[in-house]
């Protein structure tokens, strides 16, 4: 079975700065994707970034990007330039081929953009 | 229509009754999955549809639970005799496609508490 591992409960930035949450997940699978989904206290779970294993080239949107190593089984997502509206709960989550899209998530990561 | 809405938004009821929670997902999008996501944790894959066919409840946590889309378009999701571990929000989630890599997007969820 497929685990995604968030080890960080809490996080604070200040803005303007550069901020790195970590992402570890364990599969026997060669094919997959990786997200980055962001929840603010609105609840919506909004897509950030998204990652094709078989891609080695590091997806990257505005100012996120991701440090995608296939081997380790590691995905950060870096957020640069933090501003206030970064602030909320991101998730990292793991689907496989061939399962229709079923996501499977992490414990998530709280993330606080302070002025 | 804009995005996936969810209905109620605010469930209360009293252990033992049945629920029903709505999901309308964006027209047109075929795939739609359904997540229980508790109090500080990621959410978790309960069932998943691909238009009327329910190709897995894998996730679903007991008998009690009963996921339907009977035209393809709105999907309502069940629980019967609940219990207070059944307190969580339940995200629901439509993509366009029966491609896993069709980015997912999710409604507001529904907060059910279970007195």
């Amino acid at each position: 079975a497929q685990t995604v591992t968030q080890s960080q409960p809490e996080m604070s930035v200040q803005e303007a700065e550069t901020v790195t949450l970590s992402c570890t997940y364990d599969t026997s699978e060669n094919n997959y994707y990786l997200f980055w989904y962001k929840q603010p206290p609105s609840r919506q779970m909004i897509l950030v970034i998204r990652q094709e294993a078989y891609k080695q080239q590091n997806a990257t949107e505005n100012r996120f990007s991701v440090n995608f190593q296939k081997a380790a089984k590691s995905f950060s997502l870096k957020i640069s330039d933090s501003q206030l509206g970064d602030t909320a709960m991101y998730f990292c989550a793991f689907s496989r081929y061939n399962q229709g899209g079923k996501l499977i998530f992490g414990q998530g990561t709280e993330l606080s953009v302070k002025p | 229509g804009a995005g996936v809405s969810q209905s109620p938004r605010y469930k209360v009821a009293k252990r033992g009754q049945d629920v029903a929670l709505r999901c309308d997902p964006i027209s047109g999008h075929v795939s739609l999955f359904w997540y229980q996501q508790a109090l500080g944790q990621g959410p978790e894959f309960l069932t998943y549809f691909q238009n009327e066919a329910q190709l897995d409840k894998s996730g679903l946590p007991s008998d009690r639970f009963f996921a339907e889309r009977p035209e393809g378009s709105v999907s309502t999701l069940k629980i019967q005799r609940t219990q207070q571990e059944d307190s969580a929000v339940y995200l629901c989630a439509s993509s366009k496609g029966q491609s896993f890599i069709e980015p997912q997007h999710f409604g507001d969820g529904t907060r059910l508490s279970i007195l």
